[in-house]
């Protein structure tokens, strides 16, 4: 079985600091791990993956998300955040050696504030 | 281009009755999904399918049903609706190869009452 937690229900920074939201997965093999944004009534957007090599991937509006094997964690980063990053983010894994599900978790409610 | 597309995006449905969802994905994708998003539980999977004619079932299928008789197609039912299954339905679809994205649809906000 496969499967997603994102710890933090919510997370609140101002405008211009670091952003983190965290990520921990469960496989029974190898990950393939993504990251969606979702704006107010509309659909999930993807902004990253993480398929092999290097445990830092660069994706769209300056996030990036870093690759952790041995705690399992693919935590989302933006290093300056802005009030436009507010949005509910999405974290989602699929078994590298399993079927084609793409699980994900419940969300982190993201707002920067001014 | 128009990506993935839900029809229709708002519906109140009765007890009991039924409805059908439509997907529709124009980017010849083999994969296609269907997710719905409750408040505090995220996405979660209620059926999907890996190709044209297949179908297979998620976490939370039961009270679902669905079919993919055409590649760009992907039909979820409701037989008798209940008050249970007010959610908003996703709709997703990625192209071959576990390492791919999911591109996803606009949503379909479902309210039984």
């Amino acid at each position: 079985a496969q499967s997603v937690a994102q710890p933090e229900d919510q997370v609140n920074v101002a405008e211009g600091n670091p952003l983190t939201v965290k990520c921990t997965y469960s496989v029974s093999g190898n990950p393939y791990l993504f990251w969606y944004v979702q704006y107010p009534n509309r659909g999930l957007q993807f902004l990253l993956k993480y398929i092999t090599g290097d445990n830092l991937v660069k994706g769209s509006y300056g996030f990036e998300a870093e690759f952790n094997k041995s705690q399992t964690s693919f935590h989302l980063k933006k290093p300056s955040a802005l009030v436009s990053d507010s949005a509910l983010y999405f974290c989602a894994v699929r078994d590298k050696g399993g079927d084609y599900k793409l699980s994900f978790g419940a969300g982190t409610t993201v707002t920067v504030r001014a | 281009n128009a990506g993935v597309t839900q029809t229709p995006k708002f519906r109140v449905l009765k007890t009991g009755q039924s409805m059908t969802l439509l997907c529709a994905q124009d980017m010849n994708h083999e994969y296609m999904y269907w997710y719905r998003q409750d408040p505090g539980m995220g996405l979660r999977l209620i059926h999907y399918s890996v190709g044209e004619g297949t179908t297979a079932k998620g976490e939370v299928p039961d009270g679902y049903n669905v079919s993919r008789l055409k590649k760009q197609n992907f039909l979820l039912g409701l037989e008798s609706a209940a008050p249970s299954q007010t959610s908003v339905y996703f709709c997703a679809s990625s192209s071959g190869g576990t390492n791919t994205e999911a591109f996803f649809g606009q949503g379909t906000r479902l309210t039984v009452v």
